[in-house]
């Protein structure tokens, strides 16, 4: 199966930071990446479509300038969480399709951000 | 907005035993997918079921699926201490643009050995 990583896994930063998060997929290509965010016990929510070679399509409420995302190669795409702040603190997941499969979603593991 | 919705379970059996968790969403769907999360990591897929199916296996996993109900249930039968995670079910509206997934909130499962 397909695969993608995420990384780093943990982050632990001080407000006002940037952190960046990176989603790799490994053994394909991936025109399009999800990025999740998922607050303890609560479903994933969508922030934002990682779109390669333009611009990201961002779910309502989500902040474009907070949250940065570049897709800049087929195998890349980045989270930049900018001048964060402790309510920042979450975990975000990224996701792609690998293109023989356009239904089934491959996760990364997971970023865990702690915001000081 | 999310469109799957589980019903709010947290549930807690004996090794061997089933554990059925619930589903439902709002609008007209492409498939519905049940997800696996253990704690602190990443999703991995279980299983799919199309809009045109009604009931699907894999191993120890059944899915059903009622359009007319807008609702999905995933029963595991003769659980393990390793099924312990929590269950998402995602949908893909017919609405939504580039197959994006909309989850649920998820159940609990916590299978004691």
């Amino acid at each position: 199966g397909a695969v993608v990583s995420q990384h780093p896994s943990r982050v632990i930063c001080k407000s006002g930071t940037s952190v960046k998060i990176e989603c790799r997929s490994l053994d394909f290509q991936a025109t399009t990446m999800f990025w999740y965010r998922q607050f303890p016990k609560q479903s994933l929510m969508l922030m934002a479509t990682s779109n390669e070679g333009s611009k990201a399509t961002y779910e309502q409420g989500v902040e474009k300038d907070k949250f940065l995302i570049n897709h800049a190669s087929l195998t890349l795409s980045t989270l930049t969480v900018t001048s964060a702040h402790p309510e920042d603190s979450s975990f975000y997941i990224c996701s792609a399709r690998p293109p023989w499969d356009n239904t089934e979603a491959f996760f990364g593991q997971g970023t865990r951000l702690t915001v000081v | 907005s999310q469109q799957g919705e589980e019903d709010p379970q947290a549930l807690s059996i004996q090794e061997g035993e089933n554990a059925t968790m619930n589903c439902s969403y709002k609008t007209s769907i492409n498939n519905l997918q049940w997800y696996r999360q253990n704690s602190g990591r990443g999703l991995v897929h279980l299983i799919l079921i199309r809009s045109n199916e009604r009931e699907k296996h894999s191993g120890r996993l059944r899915v059903t699926l009622d359009t007319s109900k807008k609702s999905s249930s995933l029963l595991i039968t003769a659980s393990r201490a390793a099924d312990t995670a929590s269950y998402f079910c995602a949908t893909v509206p017919t609405t939504y643009g580039n197959n994006r997934l909309a989850f649920g909130k998820g159940n609990q499962v916590v299978v004691i050995p």
